[in-house]
């Protein structure tokens, strides 16, 4: 099943704008990841928060986590064409053996 | 370092057939993740394997399956093939069971007609 659900599902933006996504997610976890899929090619990792970390920072994507209201979001300053891409968030549950669970995505146009 | 390699990246079976789809972990790596993805929808999980045992499987009928081989490669196969079993299929390898960083391969395209 579904831990994560994004939104919005799309998002299409001017080259230059700031794009963000947001997540949220259902069960207690140790971490939260946001991976990027250009067209149904395989997923690449972007970047991992923690559950005791509120925001992180790399290059031009900024996530914060707010584990009392189980979302995260995902900003991308400046957005650039090359940019287009889905975007999925991933939980690590607490539990054990129980892998990363995804989301349905959001996938974000950048227009030059 | 080579990442994460799936094979066949291209596949056309017929309802009814069987298929194997293999995929080799970054060197190190002991846990593989199977995902299904069917077109423009999210990841769905199907099996992760940890050490050559089988540690989770999603909810899927039990013409999914697979196993890992000692050097932690591993094979997902599926029988009597359906329609609806058309998809990208991904696999993932991690160094920490589940907790860090998923490296993913680029996919096998299945299509089943």
């Amino acid at each position: 099943s579904q831990q994560g659900e994004e939104d919005p599902q799309a998002l299409s933006i001017q080259e230059g704008e700031n794009a963000t996504m947001n997540c949220s997610y259902k069960t207690s976890i140790n971490n939260l990841q946001w991976y990027r899929q250009n067209s149904g090619r395989g997923l690449v990792h972007l970047i991992l928060i923690r559950s005791n970390e509120r925001e992180k920072h790399s290059g031009r994507l900024r996530v914060t986590l707010d584990t009392s209201k189980k979302s995260s979001s995902l900003l991308i300053t400046a957005s650039r064409a090359a940019d287009t891409a889905s975007y999925f968030c991933a939980t690590a549950p607490n539990s054990g053996n129980t892998p990363l669970v995804f989301g349905k995505g959001t996938r974000l146009s950048v227009i030059a | 370092e080579a990442g994460v390699t799936q094979s066949p990246t291209h596949l056309i079976k017929t309802r009814g057939q069987q298929v194997t789809l293999r995929c080799s972990p970054i060197s190190g790596h002991t846990s593989v993740y199977w995902y299904q993805q069917a077109l423009g929808l999210g990841l769905q999980f199907l099996l992760w394997y940890d050490e050559g045992e089988e540690r989770n499987r999603g909810n899927f009928p039990p013409r999914f399956s697979g196993r890992q081989f000692p050097n932690y490669s591993s094979e997902l196969n599926v029988n009597a093939l359906e329609l609806e079993d058309s998809a990208l299929y991904l696999c993932a390898s991690s160094a920490d069971r589940g907790l860090g960083e998923a490296f993913f391969g680029q996919g096998t395209r299945l299509t089943v007609v």
